[in-house]
């Protein structure tokens, strides 16, 4: 049973449009969520994250929203570059002992200028 | 700093055979997991080991196993391959305790036939 589900599998949007991803997950007791965006033939590179106590947090264009009621966070790119078209995974702590990640399968961003 | 190493970087062995990949975490970082990233599965956590003892487990078989060593650079067999071990193979490193980020490396590519 998928933990964290990324429900879209791809999204296109325009250069300095608003990009927003989506992820939703099951278990009440993660407590921390992160963001990471992946190209072809390299590792995941780490974008942003956010604890389960606050709401949002911000890195210049990149800012993350988390629902806790909903069980639902949202990754929002303000304005959009050619760049970020990358595959974009969400991930939550598997528990308060470690550092370990359940990924979704995350979801390939296109941006076209 | 340096990033996160992997090695080998491709591998290509045949059903029945082991192989054995390595991992050079990030200076400083005592934690060190691993993951399988297949096209149908996405992301799969694997194990995570930090200061040598193995801290969380993911849902894989015996034939996966892993280790740490003194300097935090971490090893992970897999033995009696099958076809469906083909995968990119990554592992991440993070400070293990405090900040719960990951940076992960470049991936080994596994293909088994």
């Amino acid at each position: 049973d998928q933990q964290v589900k990324q429900n879209s599998p791809s999204l296109s949007v325009q250069e300095g449009r608003i990009s927003i991803l989506n992820c939703d997950y099951t278990n009440s007791m993660f407590d921390y969520f992160l963001w990471y965006k992946k190209y072809p033939a390299e590792g995941p590179t780490f974008l942003i994250s956010i604890s389960s106590i606050k709401d949002k947090n911000e890195d210049g264009r990149f800012t993350v929203f988390l629902n806790k009621s909903a069980k639902h966070l949202s990754l929002h790119i303000v304005p959009s570059q050619p760049g970020d078209s990358a595959v974009y995974f969400c991930a939550a702590r598997v528990n308060q002992a470690g550092t370990a990640l359940i990924f979704g399968k995350g979801t390939t961003l296109s941006v076209s200028s | 700093k340096a990033g996160v190493t992997q090695t080998p970087r491709y591998l290509i062995k045949t059903r029945g055979q082991q192989v054995t990949l390595s991992c050079s975490p990030i200076s400083g970082h005592r934690s060190v997991s691993w993951y399988q990233q297949t096209p149908g599965q996405g992301l799969q956590f694997l194990f995570e080991y930090f200061s040598e003892t193995q801290r969380n487990k993911g849902n894989f078989p015996g034939r996966f196993s892993g280790r740490q060593f003194s300097n935090s650079r971490s090893e992970m067999n897999v033995s009696t391959l099958e076809l469906g071990d083909s995968a990119l193979y990554l592992c991440a490193s993070s400070l293990g305790t405090g900040k719960r980020e990951q940076y992960f490396g470049p991936g080994t590519r596994l293909t088994v036939t």
